[in-house]
């Protein structure tokens, strides 16, 4: 299995911009989260998926963040328009639904807003 | 809500030595618990972690832990470090609850092995 693939791996834009960040989870894993890793505030829960349906997002920063996961193999992160302080490396990972609760990661976007 | 404390932020650690990395949480319910390692420039990946059962779990590259309920705490421990463990180690809890995945992480604890 490939793991859990995320693109761009990199992303630089301009402030006002709108951004896509892609997700593929790991193959019949039933969950799906998306994380946000900054120095600030080290490694937080965005939002998370349950066989496509959203359960939590109550991380989500505001209404410039959107989150769709449109079938079990494809997630997006959107953010419009992106500010300076968006700026992190952000994270997708996926989880079978068993007793494991082991989350797989991918390597990451890191998105830079200038 | 669950919450993780790691006490320390940096760990430097002689090759060969071994070391410990305090966790410790808080939470209304029974958690699992868990420690995931990130190397430079990669996602997070799992070492090891307490569902039930024995409260000293071992996990991958001779890590292990020991979830201790009256101290709410999950150290992690390593009797002898190599250079290429050096990298940031995050706790994390999770609710015991059936259809809850969500996980809560420390602030994560960089580990510099020196030679």
């Amino acid at each position: 299995d490939a793991g859990v693939i995320q693109s761009p791996r990199h992303e630089v834009t301009e402030m006002g911009q709108e951004v896509t960040l892609r997700c593929k989870p790991i193959s019949g894993h039933d969950y799906l989260f998306w994380y946000r890793q900054t120095m600030m505030r080290g490694l937080e829960l965005l939002i998370y998926f349950n066989n496509n349906v959203p359960i939590d997002d109550s991380g989500m920063p505001e209404d410039r963040f959107s989150a769709k996961m449109p079938n079990a193999s494809f997630s997006t992160l959107k953010i419009q328009p992106s500010e300076p302080r968006d700026s992190a490396v952000y994270f997708c990972a996926s989880s079978p639904q068993s007793g494991s609760r082991e989350q797989f990661f991918g390597p990451g976007t890191r998105l830079t807003v200038l | 809500a669950q919450s993780v404390t790691q006490l320390d932020s940096q760990v430097p650690v002689f090759e060969e030595a071994p070391v410990e990395l305090r966790c410790n949480y808080s939470s209304s319910v029974s958690v699992y618990l868990f420690w995931y390692v990130q190397y430079p420039n990669q996602g997070l990946q799992l070492l090891l972690k307490y569902l039930s059962g024995s409260t000293l779990v071992k996990g991958i590259n001779g890590f292990e832990a020991e979830f201790n309920k009256s101290q709410t705490s999950f150290h992690l421990r390593k009797p002898s470090v190599h250079i290429s463990d050096t990298a940031e180690y995050f706790c994390a809890v999770s609710a015991r609850r059936s259809n809850d995945y969500k996980l809560s992480f420390g602030a994560g604890t960089t580990v510099t092995v020196r030679a």
